[in-house]
């Protein structure tokens, strides 16, 4: 079946503008995770919804970042006020439930000029 | 908070040599330990995954990892590596009541035919 998509693939933009970066997880995953992954190191947590409720947006780095998933499916991570340090790979994550495994997207490239 | 620590940043083997990744994690009370692996242009798959039982797990592609609780490690092994191993490989763990995983910085390997 399909797994987890993010569109887009790349994107760059200019410091101080707005991005939108989106995951379309797997049918009927329930859990849905955002993470950021900079060069030379392992994906780092940002944010977790179970169903349509973010769940722990601990990881989120300041109130630049913000995630909805409004229908329980689909998830947007907004970043305002883009800043150069903001260039990373977004991945998107999804399981059937908190306990179960995560199967990760391709990941959208962020690139902040 | 967690975090994890993965020995070697790059590893270079040749074909049929045996493999050892070492990971050790910091948390002390009951987690769920993964390996995850990233092809050259693919996304993160899961290798393999210890949420309890028996401490030796069998993965995918011939891989398998030990858990030693009183060493807090999860080591990654195959007895004979192949070309199409090379890769990034990742260590991560869940614990503590924690949403999200908490990756290592990885380890990338390059297999010599």
């Amino acid at each position: 079946g399909a797994g987890v998509s993010q569109t887009p693939s790349n994107k760059v933009t200019e410091k101080g503008k707005y991005v939108e970066l989106r995951c379309d997880p797997i049918s009927g995953h329930t859990a849905l995770y955002w993470y950021r992954q900079s060069l030379g190191q392992g994906p780092e947590f940002l944010i977790y919804f179970q169903g349509t409720g973010a769940a722990d947006d601990s990881g989120l780095p300041n109130d630049r970042f913000f995630a909805v998933r409004p229908e329980g499916s689909v998830s947007t991570l907004k970043i305002q006020r883009t800043e150069r340090g903001d260039s990373a790979v977004y991945l998107c994550a999804s399981s059937a439930n908190r306990e179960e495994t995560q199967y990760f997207g391709p990941g959208t490239r962020l690139l902040v000029l | 908070a967690q975090s994890v620590s993965q020995h070697n940043h790059h590893v270079i083997l040749s074909e049929a040599a045996s493999l050892e990744l070492g990971c050790n994690y910091s948390y002390g009370g009951t987690v769920n330990l993964f390996w995850y692996v990233q092809y050259p242009g693919q996304h993160l798959q899961l290798l393999l995954k210890y949420f309890s039982g028996d401490p030796l797990v069998k993965g995918i592609k011939g891989f398998e990892a030990e858990f030693i609780k009183s060493k807090f490690s999860f080591n990654l092994r195959k007895p004979s590596v192949q070309w199409s191993d090379t890769a990034e490989y990742f260590c991560a763990v869940n614990g503590g009541g924690a949403d999200g995983l908490t990756f290592g910085k990885g380890t990338h390997l390059i297999i010599q035919p």
